[in-house]
């Protein structure tokens, strides 16, 4: 079983949609739950983060974590075509070496 | 602005040839990693220093090295001996290990 598993996509919504983005993972003890975003030919750009579990709000994106499930989610309100990019989730523990990063989902937003 | 410096955007490689990859920053981050990434497929990591002086193998560490004389800087070497070396390289620093990573905008290398 893979350590982080997230759908690869590619996901195509109409601009303004709702986007929602999933990964699970099977470590109990990650502490640090990361999203970043990544533009061709770009290095990934970290936009949100959470630490332990619960929600985080930012703008139009909102990171959600369950620990009990294993499962976090980003949600993107209001899609934009510049929204259009591949998102990774990563997770990582404290005091560790190794952030482990989903495969990516590629998201295209169309006008 | 703080931030991660890699350079160059683009690098050939010759066969036979080491080449070094450049990566620095300014945001007093004590952890440095580099990893590569293939279409396709996730990053994966070759090597990573939790301090000066010291750094530790990742995953796909063979045919690659690197240094950590100040804290600023992690150079790559990608030596001959990586017999497939074009992908994508980023190098990210974080705070401390663990904490969340901030990255470059990658080295692309291919082989001419």
């Amino acid at each position: 079983q893979k350590e982080v598993e997230q759908d690869p996509g590619p996901l195509s919504v109409p601009e303004g949609a709702i986007v929602s983005l999933n990964c699970t993972y099977s470590n109990s003890a990650f502490q640090y739950f990361m999203w970043y975003r990544q533009y061709s030919r770009k290095g990934p750009e970290l936009l949100m983060y959470t630490y332990s579990s619960g929600n985080k709000e930012d703008g139009r994106f909102t990171a959600q974590v369950d620990k009990s499930s294993k499962y976090i989610s980003l949600f993107i309100r209001d899609s934009q075509p510049s929204d259009s990019a591949t998102y990774l989730c990563a997770m990582s523990n404290t005091g560790g070496f190794k952030t482990i990063f989903g495969a990516g989902t590629r998201l295209f937003v169309k006008a | 602005d703080g931030g991660i410096t890699q350079s160059p955007k683009y690098l050939f490689r010759k066969e036979g040839q080491n080449v070094t990859l450049s990566c620095e920053q300014n945001l007093n981050h004590d952890a440095m990693y580099w990893y590569r990434q293939d279409p396709g497929q996730g990053l994966r990591l070759i090597y990573y220093s939790q301090i000066v002086n010291d750094f530790q193998k990742g995953d796909i560490a063979e045919g690659y090295s690197v240094s950590r004389e100040k804290k600023e800087s992690f150079p790559l070497t990608v030596t001959s001996a990586q017999k497939n070396p074009t992908a994508f390289y980023l190098c990210a620093s974080s705070l401390s290990g663990g904490e969340p990573q901030h990255f470059g905008d990658g080295t692309r290398l291919s082989i001419l």
